[in-house]
């Protein structure tokens, strides 16, 4: 069965420090993994998927499969950065239906 | 343009009473994807509808956990004698297909208390 580890429940950095939230992930078949996020008050999104290689909001992640890992790093963190992550898999080894699979999350805390 | 919407935002509910949760995709979306979020347990895959096919109802807890999508667009989530352990936020997801990995949008849930 596919499994997303997000080994920090919370990560506190300082402004302009580098970030790195970390997921590993067990899957059988060739996974498609991506990063949700929510900020305070708002709904679940869409950050960013591996298979787009884009950076978004200065995040980036890279797939690594031989350590089936796919970390999410920002060189330098801002205050608005301050929301939970969410690392998450997709599955489409049952029906089709591409469900995400969630990591627990990754509180991240911006100190000014 | 709209969201996803559910609705109601919050529902208080008595032990033992059945509850009925509603989402309205986005518009053309044919996918819909609920999930629960618990604490202690994270986001956690409930059913999926894609068109007029099948749901994959493999993630509900139990035969407590009902849905259904009428007409292809608006969702119903009903739990049956509601038990202490169901409270959490229960969240839709719409994206236009279920397959080619098309982004899931979410609304914003619906918080369940269970007392």
């Amino acid at each position: 069965a596919q499994r997303v580890t997000q080994p920090e429940k919370l990560l506190s950095v300082f402004k302009g420090a580098p970030v790195e939230l970390k997921c590993n992930y067990s899957y059988s078949g060739s996974p498609e993994l991506f990063w949700y996020v929510q900020y305070s008050r708002q709904r679940l999104q869409l950050l960013l998927r591996h298979i787009s290689r884009e950076s978004i909001k200065g995040f980036t992640a890279d797939l690594n499969k031989g350590e089936t890992s796919f970390h999410l790093k920002k060189p330098f963190a801002q205050e608005e950065d301050s929301a939970m992550y969410y690392c998450a898999l997709s599955d489409h080894s049952g029906a089709g239906s591409y469900q995400l699979t969630f990591g627990k999350g990754t509180k991240l805390s911006v100190i000014p | 343009g709209a969201g996803v919407s559910q609705s109601p935002s919050n529902k208080v509910t008595e032990k033992g009473k059945d509850v009925e949760l509603r989402c309205d995709p986005i518009s053309g979306h044919t996918a819909l994807y609920w999930y629960r979020q618990s604490l202690g347990q994270g986001l956690e895959f409930l059913i999926y509808f894609q068109g007029n096919s099948a749901p994959d109802k493999s993630g509900l807890p139990s035969d407590r956990f009902s849905a259904e999508r009428t007409g292809g667009s608006v969702s119903t989530l009903t739990i049956q004698r509601t038990q202490q352990e169901d409270s959490a936020v229960y969240l839709c997801a719409s994206s236009l297909r279920g397959t080619g990995g098309y982004e899931q949008y979410f609304g914003p849930g619906t918080r369940l208390t269970v007392t």
